[in-house]
């Protein structure tokens, strides 16, 4: 089975600097998904990025963008620039490419609180 | 485009009492749908899972149950809660191929 991980429980970052989120998984499977989610305090989950595993260049969204490191099972999540509307859980998350019986689902890490100072 | 909806926000039930939230999706036909729950503090459970109208999958042998009545209607229950069910319950649903996941706003469940 997958698991995913994120070892960093807290994080804070001073507004306008850059924070580095971490994330490792564990799977023997060649073909997946990656992703970040983002979890304000409203509750509602929020995806940031996605990032598909055959894909060697690291995805970008604006400020958002990851290191995928496909051998090392790293996934981190860097945030440029931030700002006080970044606050929120982060949560990495797994996804197989394989079809159903899975039904693909997402399997999820812990989660990261980021705190923004202003 | 399409919507998810997830209700109600928020619930207070004694312990004992039967439970349903609800969700439905709208703007798209034959998603998956999924419940999780978000224990305080912590990460997302998957509890079921339906690739089809009464197709349920259970992640976890809990005090719960799923049913699809409907394409895009999916339902959590309960007979009888328990102390531990609280928690924030997430509906999400997701398209064909690799179309990612898409969650409603989420329902806050407090036993007591």
């Amino acid at each position: 089975a997958q698991t995913v991980t994120q070892s960093q429980p807290e994080m804070s970052v001073q507004e306008a600097e850059t924070v580095t989120l971490s994330c490792t998984y564990d799977t023997s499977e060649s073909d997946y998904y990656l992703f970040w989610y983002k979890q304000p305090p409203s509750r509602q989950m929020i995806l940031v990025i996605r990032q598909e595993a055959y894909k060697q260049q690291n995805a970008t969204e604006n400020r958002f963008s990851v290191n995928f490191q496909k051998a090392a099972k790293s996934f981190s999540l860097k945030i440029s620039d931030s700002q006080l509307g970044d606050a929120a859980m982060y949560f990495c998350a797994y996804r197989s490419a394989r079809p159903p019986g899975s039904a693909r689902q997402l399997t999820f890490g812990s989660g990261t609180q980021l705190t923004v100072l202003p | 485009s399409q919507t998810i909806h997830q209700w109600p926000a928020t619930l207070v039930q004694p312990v004992g009492s039967p439970l349903s939230l609800e969700c439905t999706v709208e703007g798209t036909s034959n998603p998956n749908l999924y419940w999780y729950r978000q224990a305080a503090g912590r990460g997302l459970q998957l509890l079921f899972y339906s690739v089809g109208i009464g197709q349920i999958s259970s992640e976890v042998p809990q005090n719960l149950s799923a049913s699809r009545p409907q394409d895009r209607q999916f339902i959590l229950s309960s007979k009888k809660l328990l102390l531990s069910d609280s928690g924030f319950y997430l509906c999400a649903w997701k398209g064909t191929g690799d179309s990612p996941l898409h969650f409603g706003n989420g329902t806050r469940l407090t036993v007591t």
